[in-house]
């Protein structure tokens, strides 16, 4: 079985200075990881996707986040937080069961981005 | 172009109302989903259709009815529902990749069950 664990269930940082937003998973396979972000009454967006190919993987809106396999982290990282960064933060695993043509996501419990002028 | 859609944004029905939820996609996935999220959670999962037929009910009551038309749509048919049932709906689609699976989600319909 799968799970995913967000380490942070807040974040708040000023305007301008690093995010640090913090996920470790368990998968007893190569899994696909993904962070997705919500804003408030708004639907879950695709920020990046971990898919085995490069264990660094740029995203949208200036978000990175490495795979580290040996710690089972996928951390989440910008250099410098915006105002409109702030909205909950859900890292996710991916299940794909062989032949079968969709798949099953395992949620974080979320991190709330907190952004400060 | 990722765009899934869904109507009406918000919702609000009485327990003995029927009304339906929709949900449309036009990237050629062949997966759709729908999920409930309670407010401070993360979504959790309803359904699965795959090639337009049920692959998945994760043992959701009977008041909610899904149904897929077509490869493009998916509605979510209410009926007799709760007042816990008041959530955010929200709908994504996939397409399988090798075994990586990238969902897009709909920005949801806002459920308040008088």
């Amino acid at each position: 079985a799968q799970s995913v664990t967000q380490l942070d269930s807040h974040v708040s940082v000023s305007e301008g200075t690093p995010v640090l937003l913090r996920c470790n998973y368990s998968s007893s396979y190569s899994p696909s990881l993904f962070w997705y972000v919500q804003h408030p009454n708004k639907g879950l967006q695709l920020l990046l996707k971990y898919t085995s190919a490069a264990t660094l993987v740029k995203g949208i809106n200036g978000f990175e986040a490495e795979f580290k396999k040996s710690e089972t982290s996928f951390h989440l990282t910008k250099p410098s937080a915006h105002m409109s960064d702030a909205a909950e933060y859900f890292c996710v695993v991916s299940d794909v069961a062989g032949g079968t043509s969709y798949g099953k996501l395992t949620f974080g419990q979320g991190t709330i981005l907190t952004v400060h002028p | 172009d990722t765009e899934v859609t869904q109507t009406p944004k918000h919702l609000v029905m009485g327990m003995t109302n029927k009304k339906s939820l929709k949900c449309e996609q036009h990237m050629g996935h062949r997966a759709m989903y729908w999920y409930k999220q309670k407010a401070k959670k993360p979504p959790e999962l309803m359904f699965v259709y795959s090639y337009e037929k049920l692959s998945i009910n994760e043992s959701v009551p009977s008041r909610f009815s899904p149904e897929c038309p077509n490869s493009s749509l998916l509605n979510l048919h209410l009926h007799a529902l709760q007042p816990e049932d008041s959530a955010l709906y929200l709908c994504a689609s996939s397409q399988v990749t090798g075994l990586t699976d990238t969902q897009y989600f709909g920005p949801g319909t806002r459920l308040t069950v008088l």
